[in-house]
Formats: structure tokens, C-alpha cells, sequence
């Protein structure tokens, strides 16, 4: 069965870095484009980032970018996220996805997320 | 930027019939999507291109859409089904960016 593990969250004070990673089985990691989203205490949840199935494209939240890098390692089924410059507002739930992704053409793209992991808690705080 | 939008929260009693609606304007040319988050857990896909439910998600959750609004059915809403509820897409502006609508909280009791 399809299993998402993340890992490396923690309390980091504002400005530092953090390297989250996700440990995919059971599904061919290859295949997939892969996401992460966060979720802010007691808030919704917010698309971050994506990455196809080779690393060719990424895409990311304007909250992000510039900060954050999205990357991948087939070979090790895994997926990581590197944030820098981590803001307060960065503090967080996050969790790694499984992104089939349906079309993307004509300079428009649609794709979900099917698997989710359990989610690690990112806290930026003096 | 893109905002889909949902109500704050649905209130039905048991065996009612709960509608959670999701108001989009691409939504007449993309997909919805719909997650189910129960307390301190991650989220669920519980319909997919606005009317198909994955394999192990029961009969009575259905999906709609018409126009630039997506509709969740819970048929015979149970006590636990009580989760929020995020409608979800992507944008149409060429920034391919995934939008979550801001959730609704659903009660049955």
C-alpha cells in the first residue's frame, strides 16, 4: 500500500533553515509528481510546492518562493523540501503528497493529490 | 490570485442529508476535488474530478458540479463523517498553482 513518511520538522528560530524529507513506498515513486502542503494551527491547508516525476518542473506558492526548494531523489524514493529564511508564518503542518497529475497543456495545468503522509510540524520561533 | 470559496460550516443531524458547496470561477473549465480531515489527522480524497470516489470511500459521499459551483453530497450523513471538508482545484491564470477553498467544518449531531 501507498506510504508517505515525512521527517526533519522541528523548532527553528526566524531566518534559519530546515531540510523536511519524505519516504515514499509502495507505489513506483518515478512515476509521480509529488507535493508538499502545510496547514498553520487551526487553519486550512495551503499548496506549497510540486515536482514532476524527473525533476524537469517545479512550481511553488508565492509565500515561498525564492526561500524554499523542492527536490527529489528517485533512487531513494524520497522527496525533500530545503526552507531558508523561515519566518514565523512559516510555523506549520507539513505533508508530503502523491500528485497524479491529470493535464498539463496549453499553458494550463490540473492535478490532486491521492496519498498523503502523516504530516511534521515545522515551528518557527525565537 | 484564484479563491475558492466555502461555507464556514454545515450542521445536519444524523441520517440528514449534508451539502457542502464550493464556489469557483474555473471550476466551469477544471476538476474539483474534495478532502476530508478529521481531527488531528491528514487529509482524505473523497471524490475526485468533481463526481468519482476512490475505491473505499462509502456510497453515500457524491460529487457535483455546474457552473463556477462544486457540490459535496453526504447522504445520510453519519457521526463520523463530523471532519472538515476542503474543495480544492488549480488556478487558470497559467501559474498552475494549487488553490484549497478555506474549509467547512461539518457537524452531525
Amino acid at each position: 500500500q501507498v506510504q508517505l513518511v515525512e521527517s526533519g520538522g522541528g523548532l527553528v528560530k526566524p531566518g534559519g533553515s530546515l531540510r523536511l524529507s519524505c519516504a515514499a513506498s509502495g507505489f513506483t515513486f518515478s512515476d509521480y509528481y509529488m507535493s508538499w502542503i502545510r496547514q498553520a494551527p487551526g487553519k486550512g491547508l495551503e499548496w506549497v510546492s510540486y515536482i514532476s516525476s524527473s525533476s524537469s518542473y517545479t512550481n511553488y506558492a508565492d509565500s515561498v518562493k525564492g526561500r524554499f526548494t523542492i527536490s527529489r531523489d528517485n533512487a531513494k524514493n524520497s522527496l525533500y523540501l530545503q526552507m531558508n529564511s523561515l519566518r514565523a508564518e512559516d510555523t506549520a503542518v507539513y505533508y508530503c503528497a502523491r500528485t497524479p497529475m491529470e493535464y498539463c497543456s496549453g499553458g494550463s495545468c490540473l492535478y490532486y493529490f491521492d496519498y498523503w503522509g502523516q504530516g511534521t510540524l515545522v515551528t518557527v520561533s525565537s | 490570485s484564484y479563491e475558492l470559496t466555502q461555507p464556514p460550516s454545515v450542521s445536519v443531524s444524523p441520517g440528514q442529508t449534508a451539502r457542502i458547496t464550493c464556489s469557483g470561477d474555473a471550476l466551469p473549465k477544471k476538476y474539483a476535488y474534495w478532502y476530508q480531515q478529521k481531527s488531528g489527522q491528514a487529509p482524505v480524497l473523497v471524490i475526485y474530478e468533481d463526481s468519482k470516489r476512490p475505491s473505499g470511500i462509502p456510497e453515500r459521499f457524491s460529487g457535483s458540479s455546474s457552473g463556477t459551483m462544486a457540490t459535496l453530497t453526504i447522504s445520510g450523513a453519519q457521526v463520523e463523517d463530523e471532519a472538515d471538508y476542503y474543495c480544492y482545484s488549480t488556478d487558470s491564470s497559467g501559474n498552475h498553482r494549487g488553490v484549497f477553498g478555506g474549509g467547512t467544518k461539518l457537524t452531525v449531531l
